[in-house]
């Protein structure tokens, strides 16, 4: 099972609005509405931020929603702030019936 | 509070075996999967496999299938992850986190594993 496609850095000034692709296949992502997103900040644990393709967890800021067309999904960050700098990691259910993750991008805010 | 708590850090020879713990609090630990997830230094997430404590059904990820063994002990809320002779690529932190569905959360600390001679 190969690891999704994500961009290994994307940037953005406050206030910004950025966006994150996780590219995989008609097996993984483009076969089921299972991706979700994570945020992980430096010596912490991933953080779930975005399930069912597009739900937000309860507490998690609007400013972040998610997407898919076909075999990517997207994760868009609008009005950018400094404490959204961290890695960001989508994953998928699998036709394998395991899940696969991306391969992490990181997100700085210049 | 849904809470996972793993066991702490550990050093270990090569060779060596080693049983990492996660225990389940604020929830019914028989009726949701937990996952594992390795995180070598300075790299992504990996996702090694998962186990329904309810029954101890237990998928792996081909990558790890016959390196690791997950397993579950429903009587005290707690999943394992065990490596029967550890090698030096094993060096990783070790997530665990319940799985909702298809999707993880919460998780637990983590848990460093270094092997070094």
């Amino acid at each position: 099972q190969s690891a999704l496609t994500q961009p290994a850095s994307v940037s953005g000034s406050p206030g910004q609005s950025i966006t994150i692709s996780c590219t995989g296949t008609s097996s993984d992502v483009g076969g089921y509405n299972y991706v979700s997103w994570y945020q992980q900040h430096p010596g912490k644990a991933p953080k779930l931020m975005i399930y069912e393709v597009s739900n937000r967890p309860s507490g998690v800021s609007n400013r972040f929603s998610g997407s898919k067309s076909g075999n990517t999904a997207s994760l868009t960050i609008s009005g950018l702030q400094a404490e959204d700098e961290a890695d960001y990691y989508c994953s998928s259910y699998t036709s394998s019936s395991t899940h696969v993750f991306g391969t992490g991008t990181k997100v700085t805010v210049l | 509070e849904v809470q996972l708590v793993q066991s702490g850090a550990e050093v270990k020879k090569p060779g060596e075996s080693l049983k990492i713990s996660c225990k389940g609090s604020g929830y019914s630990f028989t009726s949701y999967w937990i996952g594992w997830v390795r995180q070598m230094p300075g790299k992504g997430l990996e996702w090694m496999g998962i186990i329904y404590p309810g029954d101890s059904d237990t998928r792996y990820s081909p990558s790890f299938q016959g390196q690791v063994t997950i397993s579950a002990d429903k009587s005290i809320s707690t999943a394992y992850l065990q490596w029967s002779s550890l090698k030096a690529s094993d060096t990783a932190m070790y997530y665990c986190a319940r799985l909702s569905r298809h999707w993880f959360d919460p998780w637990g600390q983590g848990t460093l594993v270094t092997v070094s001679s």
